[in-house]
């Protein structure tokens, strides 16, 4: 079954700081899509990173990028220059297919607070 | 372009009532997806719709809960007969087709059993 593994329940950073968040996921697959959301208070769903498998070059969007290690089943979320807004929960997410359907498989969370 | 529509945003319900969620998808997406929210945890797959069929439901629990998305109007998750454990938040997601990588999610309906 695959799973998606955040060890990290909290964590903290200065602003302006650098932070990474960790996630580890298990599948048989060869190719497959990851994902990383963020839920902020409001609880809206917000996409934030995705990579593609096949890709080897690790995904980046403005201050956030990953560091995707398909043989460790890697996929961790670096986040620079740490502002207020990033405050919030961090949610991995991988996409399955299996047969004629397909679903997003979610680690439990990182919740990130932002010091000022 | 309006985003994925869930309404209510928040309901109440006494035990034994029935919910019912509703899922408008973004124009043009005819693939709908639901999770759910239990506090402190991540979202969990309920079910895959498209336009009158049932994909997937594999993770539905199997008395209580049904879900649908007629050819017209939104998609609806009901919930006969609701137990404290029910509460949650519901996520509903849509997207235009099966090879679209995004899932594009609504604001979710947070339900409260008293």
């Amino acid at each position: 079954a695959q799973t998606v593994t955040q060890s990290q329940p909290e964590m903290s950073v200065q602003e302006a700081e650098t932070v990474t968040l960790s996630c580890t996921y298990d599948t048989s697959e060869s190719d497959y899509y990851l994902f990383w959301y963020k839920q902020p208070p409001s609880r809206q769903m917000i996409l934030v990173i995705r990579q593609e498998a096949y890709k080897q070059q690790n995904a980046t969007e403005n201050r956030f990028s990953v560091n995707f290690q398909k043989a460790a089943k890697s996929f961790s979320l670096k986040i620079s220059d740490s502002q207020l807004g990033d405050a919030a929960m961090y949610f991995c997410a991988y996409r399955v297919f299996q047969g004629g359907s397909e679903k997003l498989v979610f680690g439990k969370g990182t919740k990130l607070t932002v010091n000022p | 372009n309006a985003g994925v529509m869930q309404n209510p945003r928040h309901l109440v319900r006494r035990r034994g009532q029935e919910a019912r969620l509703r899922c408008s998808p973004m124009k043009g997406h005819s693939h709908v997806y639901w999770y759910r929210q239990l506090p402190e945890e991540g979202l969990k797959f309920m079910v895959y719709l498209q336009k009158e069929n049932i994909i997937d439901e594999s993770g539905m629990p199997k008395e209580r809960f049904s879900a649908e998305f007629p050819k017209e109007g939104p998609s609806i998750l009901r919930i006969q007969q609701v137990v404290r454990g029910d509460s949650a938040a519901y996520f509903c997601a849509s997207s235009p087709d099966r090879s679209s990588y995004e899932q594009y999610f609504g604001p979710g309906t947070r339900l409260t059993v008293t």
